[in-house]
């Protein structure tokens, strides 16, 4: 399976902030990958997708880059309601894998 | 509006066999692949399984001979049948649809809460 590394674990960060979340392949999966936000007992939320597309009424302060195998996202001026984890996916083979996530929390 | 409810979780004993459903309002589920993923309290996301819209199937290993997925297009309907449950299953197991343009998910459910334990 291809194994997705995120970093760091855990972000403390500040309303205004340019926040940066990072995501490594095991292998290339050129631009296959797609970033999700979850908030506690909620349902992921579907963010980027293809490495770099941003979904259709997702803040712009959102962006997405990389390809191959090192990925970020980031959040170009964080906002209260982006407080949450965040969680990158591989989609260029089965079994689909996730990274283990970045909880961005309140500095 | 589109929708995936899940329905079916509950507390099991270790090898025992519980049926989650997934139904779908507000989209075609026979034209989508559809996925299940889940995650174990306040742990990462693991994803389970996928049936597409031929009818091809994947698994992780994890489940592989143990859980099946199937879909009833009739009911707009989707199911996991688990069974030979371990306690590394329990999980809040969620049912989501597969986005057109790749194998990554643009639509969940709330999630349906599978326990394992004697």
């Amino acid at each position: 399976d291809i194994q997705m590394t995120q970093s760091p674990s855990t972000l403390s960060a500040s309303v205004g902030d340019r926040v940066t979340i990072t995501c490594r392949a095991s292998q290339s999966i050129t631009s296959q990958l797609a970033w999700y936000q979850q908030k506690p007992g909620k349902a992921p939320k579907l963010l980027i997708y293809k490495a770099s597309s941003l979904k259709s009424g997702v803040p712009s302060r959102f962006s997405g880059s990389g390809s191959g195998t090192e990925f970020t996202l980031t959040i170009s001026s964080l906002q209260p309601d982006d407080f949450a984890t965040y969680y990158c996916q591989q989609y260029n083979k089965y079994s689909l894998t996730f990274g283990g996530g970045t909880k961005v929390e309140i500095k | 509006e589109v929708q995936l409810v899940e329905s079916g979780g509950g507390l099991v004993q270790p090898g025992g066999s519980l049926r989650l459903s997934c139904v779908a309002s507000g989209f075609i589920l026979s034209t989508y692949d559809m996925h299940w993923v889940r995650q174990g309290t306040g742990k990462n996301l693991e994803w389970v399984s996928v049936t597409g819209t031929a009818g091809d199937k994947y698994y992780t290993d994890s489940v592989k001979g143990r859980f099946t997925i199937s879909r009833d297009n009739a009911k707009n309907s989707l199911y996991l049948q688990m069974n030979s449950l371990r306690a590394e299953d329990t999980a809040v197991y969620y049912c989501a649809r597969e986005d057109r343009g790749g194998a990554y998910m643009d639509v969940w459910g709330k999630g349906t809460t599978v326990t394992v334990s004697s």
